[in-house]
């Protein structure tokens, strides 16, 4: 298995408090991505990383930011959380090839969030 | 945009075939891959589609139509073990983004 870890693993907070998940890789992988799954939308992408402090946004990025300063972590940040945020959390990976074959992306363990 | 769409829910019997759908519409296309995720878990990787054609892992077979957009995932000699959700993800971008579908949620019943 890839070696990715999420903290925390859970984790409720109240409306309006700031929240960061980290995402740990131990794989050296240039790509790192954050999806939240909610019911009936599958997995859809907030932000990812494609090298150290380089981001872009993904589908839906309002209200969240992310840093990356070191190539094994990923953060996801929450400025001011929001009930619409509660949600479970992914990270996933994945390395550049010279091949021309497309690398799968491996998942962490994810993040349940609840926003009260 | 992207659109992808699979059913919602399907149910089979243990030991038989089943073949899941995919449908897509996609801005750039670079591959596309299946998932499986067992509640609660994490996605897990299953088969990756570029070129039209099948590929086949063991019990479990992927094709893709790039010119019909559309794919499928075949299971066969299904176990009580496949009853989970299979995600339908194209590929696509510079940094190898996924777009995934909602996910069916596949029953095996005794």
């Amino acid at each position: 298995d890839a070696g990715i870890t999420q903290s925390p693993r859970h984790k409720v907070t109240e409306t309006g408090t700031p929240v960061t998940l980290r995402c740990h890789q131990t794989e050296n992988h240039r790509y790192m991505y954050w999806y939240r799954q909610d019911p009936g939308h599958g997995l859809r992408l907030i932000h990812y990383s494609y090298g150290v402090k380089d981001t872009d946004k993904g589908e839906v990025s309002d209200g969240y930011s992310v840093s990356r300063s070191k190539t094994e972590d990923f953060l996801l940040t929450l400025e001011s959380a929001t009930s619409s945020q509660t949600s479970v959390y992914f990270c996933a990976i994945s390395e550049s090839t010279t091949s021309g074959r497309v690398d799968e992306q491996f998942f962490g363990p994810g993040t349940r969030l609840t926003v009260l | 945009g992207q659109n992808i769409d699979q059913p919602t829910e399907m149910t089979a019997t243990e030991g038989a075939i089943v073949q899941i759908n995919c449908t897509y519409q996609t801005s750039g296309f670079n591959g596309l891959f299946w998932y499986q995720q067992h509640a609660g878990e994490a996605p897990t990787f299953l088969s990756y589609n570029v070129l039209d054609g099948l590929e086949e892992k063991g019990r479990f077979s992927s094709f893709l139509s790039r010119s019909k957009g559309y794919s499928y995932l075949l299971l066969k000699e299904l176990q009580m073990k496949d009853s989970a959700s299979y995600l339908c993800a194209v590929i696509s971008g510079s940094a190898r983004q996924l777009t995934f579908g909602s996910g069916t949620q596949l029953t095996v019943l005794p």
